[in-house]
């Protein structure tokens, strides 16, 4: 079975400055992908990044980067130079192989102050 | 390009009646989600349709849930009869190639379902 813990029910961050969120999991599996979703008040379910289990490099996209640590099974999203719209819930969330279903986490609301 | 449309955006109802929440998967996918997000239980997977057979239905609640792919494109979810207790968040999702691990889900925007 799969699980995806985010330890950080909370974070908060001022405006410019860095935020990592936390994200591990458990699987026995040798492939898998991870993913990190953004939703913010209103509602929506925002795709912001991926990393394969193969992937050498850590993933990145724009001021989003993912802090992939294969041994620790560990893969933190990093938000470089925060924004205010930047608040919002953010869940982690894995995919096995042959599944094409998520497991994710409970999430983690950032709130982003000025 | 047009993303995941789901409707209605927000249900109240009473107690007993039908509820039937509809979904259009992006144009060429071919996997179709339907998900519950509540503050107790967060996000749950119901159901999971490939090329419109449903794969695994073992999120689904009980009997009066139940969801179609009457066609490669769309979706419905009905509960009957509806109860307080499914009032929930409930979110489709789709995507595209199942041996495409990289292929991210793309959610619709929800439908807010209150019970009353």
């Amino acid at each position: 079975a799969q699980k995806i813990t985010q330890t950080q029910p909370g974070m908060f961050v001022q405006e410019k400055e860095a935020v990592t969120l936390d994200c591990t999991y458990d699987t026995s599996d040798q492939s898998y992908g991870l993913f990190w979703y953004k939703q913010p008040s209103s509602g929506e379910m925002i795709f912001l990044i991926y990393q394969g289990s193969y992937d050498e490099q850590n993933a990145t996209e724009g001021r989003y980067s993912l802090n992939f640590q294969k041994a620790r099974k560990s893969a933190n999203l990093v938000i470089s130079a925060s924004q205010l719209g930047d608040s919002a819930m953010y869940f982690c969330a894995m995919r096995g192989p042959g599944y094409s279903t998520l497991t994710f986490g409970k999430g983690t609301m950032l709130l982003v102050s000025p | 390009d047009a993303g995941v449309i789901q409707s209605p955006r927000h249900e109240v109802t009473e107690m007993g009646q039908e509820v039937t929440l509809r979904c259009k998967l992006i144009s060429g996918h071919n996997s179709l989600f339907w998900y519950r997000q509540t503050m107790m239980r967060g996000l749950e997977l119901l159901i999971y349709f490939n090329n419109n057979v449903p794969i695994d239905d073992s999120g689904m609640p009980e009997d009066r849930f139940s969801a179609k792919m009457p066609n490669a494109s769309f979706s419905t979810l009905k509960i009957q009869p509806s109860e307080p207790r499914d009032s929930a968040v409930y979110f489709c999702a789709s995507s595209s190639g199942q041996q495409r691990r990289n292929q991210p889900q793309h959610f619709g925007d929800g439908t807010r379902l209150s019970i009353l």
